[in-house]
């Protein structure tokens, strides 16, 4: 398949577990982004890798979100100490160059993410 | 600070008529907007994008219009489609590279 891939597709985890959920961007592709949907809203914005540049981590909302790229390709993103405001959607998508460039984002199917 | 918004949340229109979606942004500073369509259980897919010198870019059946005056974008689909149903989220990008979306509006095509 060429399009971006994740795993797993549904995680159902307890209150207090760490989770790592994983993106494979369409290859060749530079740049990946990490999102998240909660239900019925909009994409928040997470963290951004581009090439060997260090990544913006702007968008995490707290320190027990983390995430990393190996080889400039597959990321991991992990949550410590999951809690139930964590359960949503997590879009990962990945571009050829950055969006200055014009290349535009496509993104994966997502992780669905339940934190009971 | 930055955002981006939409003027319906729902929008209901038969087969065959053309549907209008809206969107409002407030940085003007924006230079990248990019509609995406969001079917139940699937990730965003590109639509089509617009760069802030142009005010009208045409694909298949679909048209933005970008109004950078009232910092205005819209998405236009011609004779609209059970398939067209979705969710279509505005994006821009501020002054990083990171995309801005909008809360989505809801497309639903009545037979």
């Amino acid at each position: 398949g060429a399009g971006v891939s994740q795993s797993p597709s549904n995680k159902v985890t307890e209150k207090g577990k760490d989770v790592e959920l994983r993106c494979d961007p369409i290859s060749g592709h530079t740049a990946l982004y990490w999102y998240r949907q909660s239900l019925g809203q909009g994409l928040e914005f997470l963290i951004y890798f581009q090439g060997n540049s260090a990544p913006d981590k702007s968008g995490l909302p707290s320190d027990r979100f983390s995430a990393e790229r190996t080889g400039g390709s597959v990321s991991t993103l992990t949550i410590q100490r999951t809690q139930q405001e964590d359960s949503a959607v997590y879009l990962c998508a990945s571009s050829s160059t950055a969006l200055s460039s014009v290349d535009t984002q496509y993104f994966g199917p997502g992780t669905r993410l339940t934190v009971l | 600070g930055e955002s981006v918004g939409l003027h319906l949340p729902t929008l209901s229109v038969q087969e065959g008529d053309n549907s209008i979606i809206n969107c409002a942004y407030s940085n003007s500073a924006s230079d990248y907007f990019i509609w995406y369509k969001q079917e139940s259980g699937k990730g965003p897919q590109f639509i089509i994008d617009i760069r802030s010198n142009m005010d009208k870019r045409q694909g298949q059946r679909v048209t933005v219009l970008l109004n950078k005056t009232v910092k205005h974008l819209s998405l236009q689909i011609a004779a609209t489609q059970p398939g067209d149903s979705a969710v279509y989220f505005c994006a821009e990008t501020g002054l990083t590279d990171k995309l801005i979306f909008g809360t989505g509006t809801r497309l639903q095509v009545f037979p």
